[in-house]
């Protein structure tokens, strides 16, 4: 059984579209995040949703926009895609109320904007 | 704010050989501390954790003490093996900060070489 899963694995597309990456886990918890992963494996938070409430927003650029339909599910839609765009992204879930909590990591979305 | 700081690699190692990866943080609160490990091609796994000073994390023969007089957190293992080649993540999460979100440090790639 997946636990955290993302769709699509690879995306490849032209600077200026729109695309949107789903995420879903079955791990009934009630926090799950965005994370950016750049071409030198840094890695970066960009969203937090609690309860499909919007928790953390770390300055990315509004051309972002995560949804969450309900607490299973966190989606991200890009708008006018850049370059600089290229990453993998991963979601992650955990369970809420304690900074020790383990997140559960997708397998990434690798994303190349030519 | 919160930072991470682990040695950059990569580290290559023959097999049965000593790891060490530095790893030291800087907190405004009362972080917890993990280790994540990234095979090829997929996602983040915990590895390992530590919730409080002096707290021991270990895991498939990894280890890493929580150092709160050092603020550090090294990744130790006393023989490693072919399938131990990865990407080394060391990860705060602080309890002052809203939304659990993990800060993490650059990324260790291991090599361990037959």
């Amino acid at each position: 059984d997946t636990a955290v899963s993302q769709t699509p694995k690879y995306l490849v597309t032209q600077m200026g579209n729109d695309k949107s990456i789903k995420c879903e886990q079955n791990l009934g918890h009630d926090t799950m995040y965005w994370y950016k992963q750049d071409s030198k494996k840094f890695l970066k938070i960009m969203f937090s949703y609690n309860n499909k409430e919007l928790i953390i927003n770390e300055t990315v650029p509004n051309r972002f926009s995560p949804k969450s339909p309900d607490k299973a599910h966190l989606n991200l839609h890009i708008n006018s895609l850049e370059l600089g765009d290229s990453a993998v992204y991963f979601c992650a879930s955990s369970t809420s109320g304690s900074s020790y909590n383990e997140q559960f990591f997708g397998p990434g979305t690798r994303l190349t904007v030519l | 704010g919160n930072s991470v700081t682990q040695m950059e690699g990569p580290v290559t190692l023959s097999e049965e050989a000593f790891l060490t990866i530095n790893c030291t943080y800087t907190a405004t609160g009362y972080p917890s501390l993990f280790w994540y490990v990234q095979y090829p091609g997929e996602g983040l796994q915990l590895l390992l954790k530590a919730t409080k000073a002096d707290d021991k994390g270990s895991n498939k023969g990894f280890e890493a003490t929580y150092r709160k007089e050092t603020t550090s957190f090294h990744l130790e293992k006393g023989s490693v093996q072919v399938s131990d080649s990865a990407v080394y993540f060391c990860a705060l999460s602080d309890s002052k900060a809203a939304g659990n979100k993990l800060t993490f440090g650059g990324g260790t790639r291991v090599l361990v070489k037959p």
